[in-house]
């Protein structure tokens, strides 16, 4: 299996609510990555875990809360977002999180915050 | 921090023809370059990489070349194909993370 999997694939939730991404890769990567990505732009790293622990948060709001059960899957916890989190998020992995290693990307889930 | 620059942001060539696009860095440190191609509605898919050890890399219709005195790396595209347009992305890495550049819509018309 040489994918990355994603689930949703769209999501519509209140500024209320509370709802979790999840991502999960069988190619025996030992980091996975969080990105968002907004229309016509790049994506932005949010996060980065590396045999399971959180090794890298770029300053994201806390209202994003990433979770790594096992080196397999990845979620992202979401509340209380507001209309500008509406994006694209994407999920990667590679092989162990080091320098010069390709990141495989899944096919993301579209947010729409209302 | 790392800085991509990317140009240009649109490029319109006709099938056949053949697609230059060009990025910069700014941290020496970067040692990994990969482009992506992403077409509308669907993820980054990586096309072709370069690590800072090797000058050119060539796969099939795709080659990508990188000059480390200069921190700039380039994607060439031959005999471009409609099915080539899409939006491509440079990145330049050091250590664990990618930075992108803004990317480049590709455009390419039977």
């Amino acid at each position: 299996d040489t994918e990355v999997t994603q689930t949703p694939k769209h999501l519509v939730m209140g500024m209320t609510n509370k709802k979790s991404l999840k991502c999960e890769q069988h190619m025996g990567h030992r980091a996975m990555y969080w990105y968002k990505q907004k229309a016509k732009k790049p994506p932005e790293l949010m996060f980065v875990y590396s045999y399971e622990k959180l090794s890298i948060n770029e300053s994201v709001p806390s209202r994003f809360s990433p979770e790594c059960p096992n080196s397999s899957l990845l979620n992202l916890h979401l509340h209380a977002l507001q209309p500008e989190d509406s994006a694209l998020y994407l999920c990667a992995s590679s092989q162990g999180g080091g320098a010069r290693e390709t990141q495989y990307f899944g096919p993301g889930t579209r947010l729409l915050v209302l | 921090g790392e800085n991509v620059e990317q140009h240009p942001s649109t490029l319109s060539v006709q099938e056949g023809d053949s697609a230059v696009i060009k990025c910069t860095y700014s941290d020496s440190a970067s040692n990994y370059f990969p482009w992506y191609k992403q077409e509308l509605g669907k993820r980054p898919q990586l096309i072709i990489d370069i690590r800072s050890n090797v000058g050119e890399k060539k796969d099939q219709r795709i080659a990508v070349t990188l000059n480390k005195t200069a921190k700039h790396f380039s994607l060439h595209i031959t005999e471009t194909q409609p099915e080539d347009s899409a939006v491509y992305f440079c990145a330049a890495s050091v250590y664990s993370t990618l930075t992108f550049g803004k990317g480049t819509m590709l455009l390419v018309s039977p």
